[in-house]
């Protein structure tokens, strides 16, 4: 059984840095790409970014690009995003996404996700 | 700024149809976006429904049926059910690893 369990998720002033986790199971975690997508308060989805399944090739979002970065280790099956210079809007529940791969384009399992409060 | 059109909501009658669209502000959306589809209810992680314009995921009743009407995405679902009340957001690839939610739908069954 596929499991996505992220942790990290806090509190945090403006301006201030957070790293969140994602820890998966129940499949080849460095044969897949994975995502990260957030959703504000009583907002919309917004994919953030993604990495291949080797980390060698990341992809961020225009609205985190240069203040997020986002890594993975696959010897431990997880999934990193170290998110800098933190903006009230960045507020939101962040969750990892696994990609579906086959050249699909899409997501298949999501984790539970984890809340990012920035404020002061 | 890449913008991806859905109508803010909707309302169907239990065992109607609806149809939810994507559409570009700026283009056509065509298989080449892979379009893809999420139901999420408050609360909750959102769950994939339909991939690669059509495809339904494991599980998801056949009710659902995702095709490109026109210049947009499409998600309809035949005989709706109390169970389908939810947000449902299309997901368009962009390219070089890009990828644009939908502003979402909300369904109400009633």
């Amino acid at each position: 059984e596929v499991q996505l369990l992220e942790s990290g998720g806090d509190s945090v002033q403006p301006g201030g840095s957070l790293r969140l986790s994602c820890a998966a199971s129940g499949f080849t975690f460095s044969s897949s790409a994975m995502r990260w997508v957030r959703q504000a308060p009583g907002k919309g989805l917004e994919w953030v970014s993604g990495i291949t399944g080797s980390g060698e090739t990341t992809y961020y979002a225009d609205s985190v690009k240069g203040r997020f970065i986002i890594s993975r280790d696959n010897s431990k099956s997880s999934l990193h995003l170290l998110m800098n210079s933190l903006r009230a809007e960045d507020t939101a529940v962040y969750y990892c996404a696994k990609d579906r791969g086959r050249g699909t384009r899409s997501f298949d399992y999501w984790g539970q996700g984890t809340l990012v409060t920035v404020s002061s | 700024q890449t913008v991806v059109t859905q109508e803010p909501s909707f309302s169907v009658s239990p065992g109607g149809t609806v149809t939810l669209t994507c559409g570009l502000s700026s283009d056509s959306v065509s298989t080449t976006y892979y379009p893809s589809w999420y139901q999420q209810t408050p609360g909750q992680a959102p769950r994939t429904l339909i991939y690669t314009t059509n495809t339904r995921s494991s599980g998801v009743p056949d009710r659902f049926s995702g095709s490109i009407l026109g210049n947009k995405a499409a998600l309809t679902i035949t005989g709706a059910q109390a169970e389908d009340e939810s947000n449902y957001y299309c997901l368009l690839y962009m390219g070089s690893g890009i990828y644009v939610f939908g502003t979402g739908t909300k369904v109400t069954v009633l």
